[in-house]
């Protein structure tokens, strides 16, 4: 079964400051990897996806995540982090030629400090 | 385009009342999830629908918990002898079919047994 840690319950950054919130995963086979943000009182909305391919990949608003096999990672980051990018960080995995659920993290609750 | 919406946005119930709750994907995804999401902690998946074939009902957590699709449309989660423990905001998603897709979700419902 899959599973994904995120070893970060708070972030606290500086605005301006580059950002970055952790997530380790472990699945059988190949993964697809997700990073969801989820704004106070709002639903989650997709950030970012790995399917293959070139392992750091572009998403909304600035952010980045990259994929590394070799330490089952894919942390999300961002060069110069905004006070509105405080929320909840999800990652969440499933895996290669799965189209079911997503196994999703505990979640990170980001601060960003103006 | 509209995105995945739900009904009700807060429901308040008793304990041993049944609840149900109702769940609009976007146009045109056949798959369709529904999540639970506790006071602080990630999301659980319930229940997933693909097309016509059989619910993924790997998920529920007791046979208090239900979830009916009307074709490739509504679904509705019933929740039947609420406990305290139901308290929680419940998800749902909607993507198109194959595994590449990710995952759009709806606001929620916030649940609240007394």
């Amino acid at each position: 079964a899959q599973s994904v840690a995120q070893p970060e319950d708070q972030v606290n950054v500086a605005e301006g400051n580059p950002l970055t919130v952790k997530c380790t995963y472990s699945v059988s086979g190949n993964p697809y990897l997700f990073w969801y943000v989820q704004y106070p009182n709002r639903g989650l909305q997709f950030l970012l996806k790995y399917i293959t391919g070139d392992n750091l990949v572009k998403g909304s608003y600035g952010f980045e995540a990259e994929f590394n096999k070799s330490q089952t990672s894919f942390h999300l980051k961002k060069p110069s982090a905004l006070v509105s990018d405080s929320a909840l960080y999800f990652c969440a995995v499933r895996p290669t030629g799965s189209a079911r659920q997503l196994t999703f993290g505990s979640g990170t609750q980001l601060t960003v400090l103006p | 385009g509209a995105g995945v919406s739900q009904s009700p946005s807060n429901k308040v119930t008793e304990k041993g009342k049944d609840v149900e709750l109702r769940c609009d994907p976007i146009s045109g995804h056949t798959a369709l999830y529904w999540y639970r999401q506790r006071l602080g902690q990630g999301l659980e998946f319930l229940i997933y629908f693909q097309g016509n074939s059989a619910p993924d009902k790997s998920g529920l957590p007791s046979d208090r918990f239900s979830a009916e699709r009307t074709g490739e449309s509504v679904s509705t989660l019933t929740i039947q002898r609420t406990q305290q423990e139901d308290s929680a905001v419940y998800l749902c998603a909607s993507s198109t079919a194959g595994d590449l897709y990710e995952q759009y979700f709806g606001p929620g419902t916030r649940l609240t047994v007394t």
